[in-house]
């Protein structure tokens, strides 16, 4: 059964601070794996997109990694603004048949301050 | 092109009622996926359905729930005699029938059950 962990569940930073937010899974059979933003009492906005065969994707300040071998991928984002703030979800698409079912983490909170 | 919609946004049931949630997915996107999310959870996968087929429904529960997507019209995830439990976000994905796996998720519904 896939597993995925993020962490950490809660961060606060400066305005202008780089940071790392970090996600692991305990499959690495995965086919893609995507990073969300969620605001509170909103939907899920899709950040990037990593497929099984990438190591990494690029969107403005946000940069996402993937080591399968090792069951990690990791969200940067470059040069932090209050506007930042919110809650981050790491999903791994599993590789079985059919359909596109992703298993989710519990999200890590984050809230960059002015 | 309007994204994913979900409605209604709230929804007030009292146990033992009956709650239908209904997404229509983006323009152009045959497959749909009913997530759950509960109060400091993760997101759950419920079920993903095609047009009039329910491909995985794995995640739902055995009883009570239930969801279609017919020929015409909105997929509705339907809740009967709905429990406290029951009470969470809902939260509905499309993604075209070509897609790379990434989902477009629709902003929740928010079922509370008193």
């Amino acid at each position: 059964k896939q597993e995925v962990t993020q962490i950490p569940a809660a961060l606060s930073v400066p305005e202008g601070e780089n940071l790392v937010l970090n996600c692991s899974f305990t499959d690495s059979a995965i086919y893609n794996l995507q990073w969300f933003r969620q605001d509170p009492g909103k939907g899920l906005t899709s950040l990037l997109l990593i497929q099984s065969s990438q190591r990494e994707q690029t969107s403005g300040r946000l940069n996402a990694s993937l080591d399968k071998s090792s069951g990690r991928s990791t969200l940067y984002i470059a040069a932090s603004q209050p506007g930042d703030s919110a809650t981050y979800l790491c999903a791994v698409k599993r590789t079985w048949g059919s359909g596109y079912a992703l298993n989710f983490g519990k999200g890590t909170s984050l809230l960059v301050t002015p | 092109n309007a994204g994913v919609m979900q409605n209604p946004r709230h929804l007030v049931r009292r146990r033992g009622q009956e709650a239908r949630l209904r997404c229509s997915p983006m323009k152009g996107h045959s497959h749909v996926y009913w997530y759950r999310q509960l109060p400091e959870e993760g997101l759950k996968f419920m079920v993903y359905l095609q047009k009039e087929n329910i491909i995985d429904e794995s995640g739902m529960p055995k009883e009570r729930f239930s969801a279609e997507f017919p020929k015409e019209g909105p997929s509705i995830l339907r809740i009967q005699q709905v429990v406290r439990g029951d009470s969470a976000a809902y939260f509905c994905a499309s993604s075209p029938p070509w897609s790379t796996g990434e989902l477009f998720f629709g902003e929740g519904s928010r079922l509370t059950v008193l």
